[in-house]
């Protein structure tokens, strides 16, 4: 089974600054998809960026980038010049790559969560 | 994209007593899935709905406290049965993206047990 930690239950960012959320993962799959998503105190969950793991390349998605190091199993986001909207709780989540149909096809398994704080 | 719509938002309900959750998407989906989310906590899978067929539930989740129902390729409930306060949740519904895409999710549910 799949696992995903997040070791930062909470972080503060001061407006305009950067701030880079950490996500690790456990996994015997070689290919697989992970995702960060936001979710304010709306409650309704935001997909912010996504990564495939066959893919070198960093996802990018405006001021949120990704760093992607598939031997460590790691997946970090990077907010830049964060906003006081970019305030909310983040998860990581990993998704397995599995053909339509199939067993849990579109299941996610998510982080603990980071509770990003914004500063004015 | 996808645009799931459920209800209710919120409810506040007595301990011993049922609550059916419904969730509404714009397209026709294979999978529905259902996730639970304890105050602070992170979104554990409840099951997954399969439409023509019993839903798939995860370890720790039994048919009789969360039955499920599939009628149709757009709709799928989430019953919540003989409440306790430890069910106090945010309930979710969500349905699976594109291949390589994320998931979408409706607005939760939040439930209270007193």
């Amino acid at each position: 089974a799949q696992t995903v930690t997040q070791s930062q239950p909470e972080m503060s960012v001061q407006e305009a600054e950067t701030v880079t959320l950490s996500c690790t993962y456990d996994t015997s799959e070689s290919d697989y998809y992970l995702f960060w998503y936001k979710q304010p105190p709306s409650r309704q969950m935001i997909l912010v960026i996504r990564q495939e793991a066959y893919k070198q390349q960093n996802a990018t998605e405006n001021r949120f980038s990704v760093n992607f190091q598939k031997a460590a199993k790691s997946f970090s986001l990077k907010i830049s010049d964060s906003q006081l909207g970019d305030a909310a709780m983040y998860f990581c989540a990993y998704r397995s790559v599995r053909v339509p149909g199939g067993t849990s096809y579109g299941k996610l398994t998510f982080g603990q969560g980071t509770i990003l704080t914004v500063h004015p | 994209s996808a645009v799931i719509s459920q209800k209710p938002s919120r409810d506040i309900c007595q301990r011993g007593t049922s609550l059916t959750i419904q969730c509404q998407v714009d397209s026709q989906v294979t999978m529905m899935f259902w996730y639970r989310q304890q105050p602070g906590q992170s979104l554990t899978l409840i099951a997954t709905a399969n439409q023509g067929s019993e839903a798939t539930y995860e370890s720790g989740f039994v048919i009789d406290k969360f039955p499920i129902s599939r009628p149709n390729l757009t709709f799928s409930t989430l019953t919540v049965s003989n409440m306790s306060p430890e069910d106090s949740s945010i309930y979710l519904c969500s349905v699976a993206g594109q291949v390589s895409g994320g998931a979408f999710f409706g607005q939760g549910t939040r439930l209270t047990v007193v």
